[in-house]
């Protein structure tokens, strides 16, 4: 069964720039995948950032930034912000109607 | 705006049932699929099912086929979750959640969620 990989956690500093990515334990990803990024704040639903590999939803500013490096999906914030302390969820189009998400990345800002 | 309002959750034992049930509004319903998406305490976010719009095709994860199932009635604006045989492992929260037209769009809009709790 194909799992969908994150990083468990990352670290940035204010003002910095990180790059998240999201994985297949067996192939690459594509933009065939539509890979969509969510973020959480613990305690409140998700939030849709990033659809089909690098459309940035509405209202979310552009510092948030997807797109594909080498066999992976990747989400970049750029000037980190304090309040982008949160987990951050890549998922992927199966097909045949299914969805994965992978396990989180949980960024901390320091 | 777009409002998804679940509600239906609870506290029971393993291997009962629950019906969860999402209101949907500001939005033409049947034109949009929907899904339920699930997250255990402290855990992840877990897909759970998705319905088309029309509801002729669904589909679910390995964890929860057979037990759940998914629906919607467009003319009132509902999406149901009929959860059966229930494990400690389902308790979790469940979020409606609205796609684009198809069950391969993306989740534009989310639900607050409702707690489902499997406990002896």
């Amino acid at each position: 069964q194909t799992v969908v990989t994150q990083e468990p956690s990352f670290s940035v500093s204010p003002g910095g720039t990180v790059t998240l990515t999201c994985g297949l334990t067996s192939g690459s990803v594509s933009t065939d995948y539509y890979p969509t990024w969510y973020q959480q704040t613990p305690g409140l639903p998700p939030r849709t950032l990033i659809y089909s590999t690098d459309t940035r939803s509405s209202a979310v500013p552009d510092r948030f930034a997807g797109s594909i490096l080498g066999n992976k999906a990747a989400l970049t914030i750029t000037g980190a912000q304090a309040d982008d302390e949160c987990d951050y969820y890549c998922a992927l189009y199966m097909g045949g109607g299914i969805w994965v998400f992978g396990g989180g990345t949980k960024l901390t800002v320091l | 705006d777009v409002q998804l309002l679940e509600s239906g959750g609870g506290l029971l034992q393993p291997g009962g049932s629950l019906r969860l049930s999402c209101a949907a509004s500001g939005f033409i319903f049947s034109n949009y699929a929907m899904s339920w998406v699930r997250q255990s305490p402290g855990k992840g976010l877990e897909w759970v099912s998705s319905i088309s719009a029309s509801g002729g095709d669904t589909y679910y994860a390995d964890s929860v086929k057979g037990r759940f199932t998914i629906s919607r009635d467009n003319s009132k604006n509902t999406l149901h979750l009929q959860t059966n045989s229930l494990r400690v492992e389902d308790t979790a929260v469940y979020y409606c959640a609205k796609r684009g037209a198809y069950t391969s769009s993306p989740v534009d809009h989310w639900g607050q969620g409702t707690l489902v709790t499997v406990s002896s």
